[in-house]
């Protein structure tokens, strides 16, 4: 079975630090895929990312970074120098093809000015 | 519009009633997902259509819910007898899945928010 497990549920910063969402996920494939997903305040989720099982390369764009690591099960999301609109709940999900996307239940990130 | 479509944005029934929410993916788009959140809670997976296939029902939670999509595009989820319990938002999501073995990203909804007295 595949499972999602985001054991941070709320993380307050601010302004201009770092901060790190971690994710945790399980499954019995050898191919899967992950993503990241954005959730503001107007409640419509946004895609951020999606990495496949077979490309461990970590990803930047522009502040925000992902450090895959198939070792631990782990697809952590770092975002650098936070700004107040990256205030969100952050959701990680994995999926196998021909299966329905499973999430996590979130992260809410708070960045206060 | 070129987004996921969803009405009515805004539901409020009372207990016993049945309900229908209505999702318009985006033209194209082959898989079709139902998700259900919560007020702070995470998303929860009810049931994913794709292309022609059976629809993968096994996110939901009772036999009062069930879902369908004609002609491959517009769906409809229907809640029979709500119950206070179903008081969420329902979300529909739509992708394109360029190659059978790879995922699309999900495109989202604005989502009905349901609301059972």
């Amino acid at each position: 079975a595949q499972k999602v497990t985001q054991a941070q549920t709320e993380i307050s910063v601010v302004e201009k630090e770092d901060v790190t969402l971690d994710c945790v996920y399980e499954t019995r494939d050898t191919t899967y895929y992950l993503f990241w997903y954005k959730q503001p305040p107007s409640g419509e989720l946004v895609f951020l990312i999606r990495r496949n099982s077979f490309d461990e390369q970590n990803e930047i764009s522009g502040r925000y970074s992902w450090n895959f690591q198939k070792s631990t099960s782990s697809f952590n999301f770092t975002i650098t120098a936070s700004q107040v609109v990256d205030s969100a709940v952050y959701f990680c999900a994995l999926n196998q093809a021909g299966t329905a996307l499973i999430f996590g239940k979130g992260t809410t990130l708070s960045v206060s000015s | 519009g070129a987004g996921v479509s969803q009405s009515p944005s805004n539901k409020v029934t009372e207990k016993g009633k049945d309900v229908e929410l209505r999702c318009d993916p985006i033209s194209g788009h082959t898989a079709l997902y139902w998700y259900r959140q919560s007020l702070g809670q995470g998303l929860e997976f009810l049931i994913y259509f794709q292309g022609n296939s059976a629809p993968d029902k096994s996110g939901l939670p009772s036999d009062r819910f069930s879902a369908e999509r004609t002609g491959g595009s517009v769906s409809t989820l229907t809640i029979q007898r709500t119950q206070q319990e179903d008081s969420a938002v329902y979300l529909c999501a739509s992708s394109l899945v360029a190659q059978a073995s790879t995922p699309g990203e999900l495109f989202f909804g604005e989502g009905s928010r349901l609301t059972v007295l």
